[in-house]
């Protein structure tokens, strides 16, 4: 089975602190994605990755930045950590390409609250 | 550009009931589709996916999804509702075209009553 593993369940940070959540996956995918999940908003993309020391940014990159330094490591960091930023993140991974291997596989997300 | 619209952010059914979960598409180019479940406080889960191959796409658990393009739907539906199956459902699009990124809906709650 792939699996996507991310280091923390649950996460309480302090207003400024530099925070970094961290995913891990097994299948050798090539695409590496962070989404934030809030009530009402679905999931929303922040960064992805298509290859090693690759990002690109999603729909609301503001705030955080992501670092891949290996192809089966994707981290997200929050450089200065504010309420606005509580939060379910979610990591997932996909293959590259065409076919019928498209989907993504996800972690089991990390509840991050700042107070 | 594509986006996802769920129809209704709750739907509650009776135990046995049949399940509908709306899901329209938009996508400049031709689309791959997928469900997701999510249970609470876990990741999110694939319940099936549209792949341009068989148009009814049958996935875990009983659920199956019709594509059809002239109306830009993607349907999930289950035919008896099983109390386990309350969770939150979302729908996904990407182009059919290589790398890309997954779009989701906002997500239908599935409340299930005995």
């Amino acid at each position: 089975d792939v699996k996507v593993t991310q280091s923390s369940r649950y996460l309480v940070k302090r207003t400024g602190e530099k925070v970094f959540l961290e995913c891990v996956q097994d299948m050798d995918h090539e695409n590496m994605f962070w989404y934030r999940q809030d009530p009402g908003l679905g999931l929303r993309l922040i960064y992805f990755s298509y290859d090693v020391k690759m990002k690109e940014k999603g729909d609301i990159p503001e705030g955080y930045s992501v670092s891949r330094e290996k192809k089966e490591r994707f981290s997200l960091i929050l450089e200065s950590a504010s309420t606005n930023q509580t939060s379910m993140y979610l990591c997932a991974s996909s293959f590259d390409g065409y076919g019928m291997d498209v989907e993504a596989f996800f972690g089991q997300g990390t509840r991050l609250t700042v107070v | 550009a594509q986006s996802v619209t769920q129809l209704g952010s709750h739907v509650s059914v009776s135990e046995g009931a049949l399940v509908l979960l709306r899901c329209n598409y938009s996508s400049s180019v031709p689309p791959y589709l997928f469900w997701y479940v999510q249970y609470p406080n876990q990741g999110l889960q694939l319940l099936l996916k549209y792949t341009s191959a068989a148009t009814l796409v049958k996935g875990i658990n009983g659920f199956e999804a019709e594509f059809k393009k002239s109306e830009t739907s993607f349907h999930l539906t289950k035919p008896s509702a099983h109390m386990s199956d309350a969770a939150e459902y979302f729908c996904a699009v990407t182009p059919n075209s290589g790398y890309s990124t997954l779009t989701f809906g906002k997500g239908t709650m599935l409340l299930v009553s005995p």
